[in-house]
């Protein structure tokens, strides 16, 4: 059974404060790794797809970087706004069928 | 900027009543998936959708399960003879191509409960 899990499950920060969040994913048949954003009464939109062992992407103030090989994903975020909150969910992708596994997600709460 | 729309957004059924959950994905993408959250759960993948054919399905989605794009633009989830367990939210995704590694465009979600 695929497992992915993320940590911590929530985070309360002030605004200002950077912050980062874990996924951890099987470190065997890797496609793809997503990150998405959710907020509350809304649809989880999209942040980052990443493919290569290495990666590194970023928007805006969230940057994310990839190990296929330890199976890990960092969600960085710079600058935490009280618009950043809502729950980061990751989401491992092991097949060319768009099937995604996704982790319990981290809830951040910003306070201004 | 075009998005996923579901309807309706809060269902409400009785055990053993068949259900349609209904979404139009994005225009141009071709790939479609539908996926549930049980409160308090994973989002969980149901089923992937492409060229009129189930290209995966999880072990989930069994017979009491189908799927179909009846026209160009919609795509439907049919929950035949509902069960209390079946209550969840529902969300419908899209994309341009598939393959893996393509960002999936999620709806807002039909909140499915069953009485």
């Amino acid at each position: 059974i695929l497992n992915v899990e993320q940590s911590p499950q929530s985070l309360h920060v002030q605004e200002g404060d950077s912050t980062n969040f874990t996924c951890s994913f099987p470190s065997s048949n890797f496609y793809a790794l997503h990150w998405y954003r959710w907020e509350t009464a809304k649809s989880p939109e999209a942040l980052f797809v990443m493919t290569l062992n290495g990666d590194e992407k970023k928007k805006g103030r969230i940057s994310a970087t990839l190990n296929t090989k330890e199976g890990y994903s960092y969600l960085y975020i710079k600058g935490s706004q009280p618009e950043d909150s809502a729950t980061y969910l990751c989401a491992f992708d092991s097949s060319n069928t768009g099937k995604l596994i996704f982790g319990q997600g981290t809830t951040l709460q910003v306070k201004p | 900027e075009p998005e996923v729309t579901q309807t309706p957004s809060h269902q409400v059924t009785q055990m053993g009543q068949e259900v349609i959950l209904r979404c139009v994905p994005i225009s141009n993408h071709l790939y479609f998936y539908w996926y549930r959250q049980i409160l308090g759960q994973k989002v969980e993948f149901l089923v992937s959708f492409y060229n009129n054919e189930i290209s995966e399905k999880s072990e989930i989605f069994d017979d009491q399960f189908s799927v179909e794009r009846p026209d160009g633009s919609n795509f439907t989830l049919k929950i035949r003879s509902t069960k209390l367990e079946d209550s969840a939210m529902y969300f419908c995704a899209s994309s341009v191509e598939g393959g893996g590694g393509q960002p999936q465009h999620f709806g807002d979600g039909t909140r499915l409960s069953i009485l």
